[in-house]
């Protein structure tokens, strides 16, 4: 089962807004990554956090870590038609032997 | 480098068949991958190799799911007999190792079981 949760399900914005999708979860963690799906098509990796990292930058995409909240948000900045796709967000569990779980993911469509 | 490669693309079947589908990962990739992905939600993880052993494979359903990671290689997903809520894509995916290297994804395995 997932345990995994993302927020919101589903998000519609205009091209050049930001979005922001959060990611909970429930165990303790090795790390957390971000993926990436357009559709028909496999996943993506975009950015991984390790769990003594509290923010990460990689071009557009900003991606923050809270342990303690256990939560985690990626935020893409001047969005573009281009980034419409599901994003998912996934957690290592190390109390699991690594196993990476994702979450149900954030269905984004930017409007041109 | 070349992706993950998998075959074949889509699978029409009839429930109670069996079916196969094959994943070559990315040269050097030790740890390998197979998850179950049901429309409208996340990949859910099947099975996890590290080299041709088995790391974790709580959520097969070994009554009807095998797979197999001969050499430490390829790989073969098989479902015997196949129900209907086996429809999904099936995505196989490598890391070079298990612990904080992201995952390569092939483009999977559409099945539709009528």
């Amino acid at each position: 089962s997932q345990q995994g949760e993302e927020d919101p399900q589903a998000l519609s914005i205009q091209e050049g807004e930001n979005a922001t999708m959060n990611c909970s979860y429930k165990t303790s963690i090795n790390n957390l990554q971000w993926y990436r799906q357009n559709s028909g098509r496999g996943l993506v990796h975009l950015i991984l956090i390790r769990s003594n990292e509290r923010e990460k930058h990689s071009g557009r995409l900003r991606v923050t870590l809270d342990t303690s909240k256990k939560s985690s948000s990626l935020l893409i900045t001047a969005s573009r038609a281009a980034d419409t796709a599901s994003y998912f967000c996934a957690y290592m569990n190390n109390n699991a032997g690594n196993m990476l779980t994702f979450g149900g993911g954030t269905r984004l469509m930017v409007k041109p | 480098e070349a992706g993950v490669a998998q075959s074949p693309r889509y699978k029409i079947i009839e429930k109670r068949q069996s079916v196969a589908f094959w994943c070559n990962p990315i040269s050097g990739h030790a740890t390998l991958y197979w998850y179950q992905q049901i429309l409208g939600q996340g990949p859910k993880l099947l099975i996890q190799f590290q080299n041709n052993g088995v790391v974790d494979d709580s959520q097969l359903p070994k009554d009807r799911f095998s797979a197999e990671r001969l050499k430490g290689v390829d790989s073969t997903l098989k479902i015997q007999p196949a129900k209907l809520e086996d429809s999904a894509v099936y995505l196989c995916a490598s890391s070079r190792d298990r612990s904080n290297s992201p995952l390569h994804f092939g483009n999977g395995t559409r099945l539709t079981v009528t």
